[in-house]
C-alpha cells in the first residue's frame, strides 16, 4: 500500500521560472493538504483540496501560487515566477477526510519536494 | 504570542535516560493535539495523539494540561533511534482540517 507520493523530490529553479510540484495521495484518500516548511521553522498550512475543489487556500500567498486537484491525476502546486524566498520544503499530506468519533482522520505526509531557487 | 511554542533544544541525552519537554499553545479552543516526529530532511510522521487523560505508547508518554495550555512528551529509556525533531501539532477544533505545527524540539541520544 503505497504512501503519499511526491515528485520531484528536489527541484532547482532560477528566479522567474515556474515550479510545479506533484502529489499523489494515499489510495482511498480524497483530501489533500499542502504545507511549506522554511529552514528552522515549523510547517505552515497552505491549502486544502478535495477532488476538483479548493476548500481552503487561506495559507497560500495571494500571488504566484496556485493549487489544483483534478478528477484524474495528482494534485499540483504551481509557483509562478519563483523568487529566492520560495526556497523551502513543500510537503503534501492526505487523509480520508472522515470524522470518526469527533476526531478528523490523521493526515499522512509525503516525503516532500525541496525547492531551491537560485 | 505565537500559536504554538516549543523549546528548540537540543536535548542531548545518553542512551537509557529519560527526556521530557513541553509545548505551549495559545488558542484555548484547541481540541486535538498530536506529537509528530521528523527525522532530518524527511517528512513528519505521527508519533501519537494526545488525549485529555494522558496516554502512553511504549516508552512514550503524552500529557495535556488544558488549564496551563500545554502538552508534554516524555521519552523513557532513550534509544539512539529516538534522535529526531519532535513537533507539537494541534488543530483548533475537531472538525477543522488545519494542523498548526511547532518548530520542533530536537533530541539527540548519544551512545
Amino acid at each position: 500500500n503505497a504512501g503519499v507520493m511526491q515528485n520531484p523530490r528536489h527541484l532547482v529553479r532560477r528566479r522567474g521560472q515556474e515550479a510545479r510540484l506533484r502529489c499523489s495521495p494515499m489510495k482511498g484518500h480524497s483530501h489533500v493538504y499542502w504545507y511549506r516548511q522554511l529552514p528552522e521553522e515549523g510547517l505552515k498550512f497552505m491549502v486544502y483540496l478535495q477532488k476538483e475543489n479548493i476548500i481552503d487556500e487561506s495559507g497560500m500567498p495571494k500571488e504566484r501560487f496556485s493549487a489544483e486537484f483534478p478528477k484524474e491525476g495528482p494534485s499540483i502546486l504551481r509557483i509562478q515566477q519563483v523568487v529566492r524566498g520560495d526556497s523551502a520544503a513543500y510537503f503534501c499530506a492526505s487523509s480520508p477526510g472522515q470524522i470518526t468519533g469527533g476526531i478528523r482522520e490523521t493526515q499522512y505526509f509525503g516525503p516532500g519536494t525541496r525547492l531551491l531557487v537560485l | 504570542r505565537k500559536e504554538v511554542e516549543q523549546d528548540p533544544g537540543p536535548f542531548n541525552v545518553p542512551e537509557g535516560a529519560t527526556v521530557a519537554f513541553n509545548c505551549t499553545y495559545s488558542n484555548s479552543a484547541s481540541q486535538s493535539f498530536f506529537w509528530y516526529r521528523q527525522d532530518c530532511r524527511k517528512e513528519p510522521k505521527l508519533l501519537m495523539s494526545v488525549y485529555s487523560s494522558g496516554n502512553e505508547d511504549g516508552r512514550f508518554t503524552a500529557q495535556l494540561n488544558r488549564a496551563s495550555q500545554y502538552i508534554s512528551l516524555l521519552i523513557r529509556d532513550s534509544k539512539l533511534s529516538d534522535s529526531a525533531t519532535y513537533l507539537c501539532v494541534f488543530d483548533f477544533r475537531s472538525n477543522d482540517y488545519k494542523l498548526s505545527f511547532g518548530a520542533g524540539t530536537t533530541v539527540t541520544v548519544r551512545a
